[in-house]
């Protein structure tokens, strides 16, 4: 049981748009702490995608954006695109466990 | 940007002992805290340990601590992970990350496979 929620799969259409959610808590989330979020491919290096909420690295294309409210936070893909599909993970850090933790990961599926 | 290339994983008996490496390049190692993390088959990402720039502050996952110690060479612009008393369930890919903006994992390596299993 991972301390940020996520869903386990969501599904788009190319072009569509599809939102992940992540739902932590006070010890985390709630307490103002960052949410990052990243991209992964089994069997390569995982891709920071959003930091600190709603921020892109550099390279990282604005179809991908993040929102934060409360103890939930947001990924949301415009234009889906057959390249998308990955597993995408929310990260934050925890007050109570004094460490960071993340997402059990979502799996993105293009249709 | 920057690189992280980890190595050292392997096949080992359960019991056994493990020291992962990590060697970046591409930025300056000895401003930048570092992280190893993991991925057990079919399983999320799970962070293990950290370790400030220096080296003074460390911390470390209730789920390992007391069996894994972090380190770091900054002259040798390395990274490592001892792992000890492995278990089957140590099993997983591990990989180095640096730590970033916002304290973001900015970076990451391919991974190294560690395989407990008699």
């Amino acid at each position: 049981q991972s301390v940020l929620t996520q869903p386990p799969s969501v599904s788009g259409a190319p072009g569509q748009r599809v939102t992940i959610s992540c739902t932590g808590s006070s010890s985390n989330i709630g307490t103002g702490f960052g949410v990052h979020w990243y991209r992964h491919l089994p069997g390569t290096a995982p891709k920071l995608l959003i930091y600190a909420n709603t921020n892109r690295p550099s390279g990282v294309p604005d179809r991908f954006s993040g929102s934060k409210s409360g103890t939930s936070a947001s990924l949301a893909i415009t234009g889906l695109q057959a390249e998308d599909e990955a597993d995408y993970y929310c990260q934050s850090y925890d007050n109570n466990l004094r460490g960071w933790v993340f997402g059990g990961g979502t799996k993105l599926t293009v249709l | 940007e920057g690189q992280l290339v980890e190595s050292g994983g392997g096949l080992v008996q359960p019991g056994g002992s493990l020291r992962l490496s990590c060697a970046a390049s591409g930025f300056s190692f000895n401003t930048y805290e570092m992280h190893w993390v993991r991925q057990a088959p079919g399983k999320g990402l799970q962070w293990l340990s950290f370790i400030s720039s220096g080296g003074r502050t460390i911390n470390y996952a209730d789920s390992v601590k007391g069996r894994i110690t972090i380190s770091r060479d900054n002259a040798k612009k390395s990274l490592y992970l001892q792992i000890n008393s492995l278990r089957a369930e140590d099993t997983a890919i591990y990989y180095c990350a640096k730590g970033g903006a916002g304290e973001a994992f900015d970076v990451w390596g391919q991974g190294t496979m560690v395989t407990v299993s008699s």
